[in-house]
């Protein structure tokens, strides 16, 4: 059990360009979230999934904002046409069973948008 | 909307001081309360979880305590050292489909002077 990793670590962009990041949970963790933290501030929920199905998704996901998570396993967060304003660590979380819930964190993906 | 506010945003004390960091919540419908710490540029670790029906919980020289009907929890650090530097954030969840939703407070950055 090597942890929830994300990947890359940082990523720079121009404005305007489309981004996508990975996550990897850990094995056997069947929920998996997308929080985005901006500086200064917590973290703010995106999106989640159960298993494969994304059944919550949070306002702050425009339509430029995409994730999926094929067969149940990692996931992708896809940014399209991005803008400065989207420069902020996207963190990924998993966890199993919902009594004790609790979130495993990934180091996170840092994005700064030029 | 749930909010949830950190008070104070920053604090600085001497090694071996005691001290406690303050969490307030605004829809006492929670169904946990969790305390997490966050090293510069990394993701979260899980310190202290609460279920909504408990008081408090111990960690070594950490203690945590929930007041649901006033919408409050506090941390408490005992004999802090400087490896407790860190930011620290407080984090409430709500339940969505089948899982949980963390929302955070803008956290209370730590910083232990030798």
């Amino acid at each position: 059990d090597t942890g929830v990793s994300q990947n890359p670590r940082h990523k720079i962009t121009k404005r305007g360009q489309n981004v996508t990041f990975r996550c990897d949970p850990i094995s056997e963790h069947n929920r998996l979230y997308w929080y985005r933290q901006t500086l200064g501030q917590g973290p703010e929920f995106l999106t989640y999934f159960q298993n494969e199905a994304q059944l919550e998704k949070s306002r702050l996901l425009s339509d430029r904002f995409s994730a999926e998570r094929p067969k149940g396993s990692f996931s992708t967060l896809e940014i399209q046409r991005t803008e400065q304003g989207d420069s902020a660590m996207y963190l990924c979380a998993s966890s199993w069973g919902l009594a004790k819930n609790i979130q495993y964190f990934g180091a996170g993906t840092r994005l700064s948008v030029l | 909307k749930q909010e949830v506010t950190q008070i104070p945003a920053a604090l600085s004390v001497p090694e071996g001081e005691n001290l406690v960091l303050n969490c307030s919540f605004t829809d006492s419908a929670i169904y946990n309360l969790q305390w997490f710490r966050q090293d510069p540029g990394k993701g979260l670790t899980s310190l202290l979880l609460i279920q909504s029906s408990q008081r408090e919980q111990t960690s070594g020289r950490l203690n945590a305590s929930l007041d649901k009907s006033s919408g409050r929890s506090t941390l408490y650090i005992a004999a802090s050292q400087p490896g407790d530097s860190a930011t620290y954030l407080c984090a409430v969840s709500e339940l969505i489909q089948g899982a949980q939703k963390l929302v955070f407070g803008q956290g209370t950055r730590l910083t232990i002077n030798p």
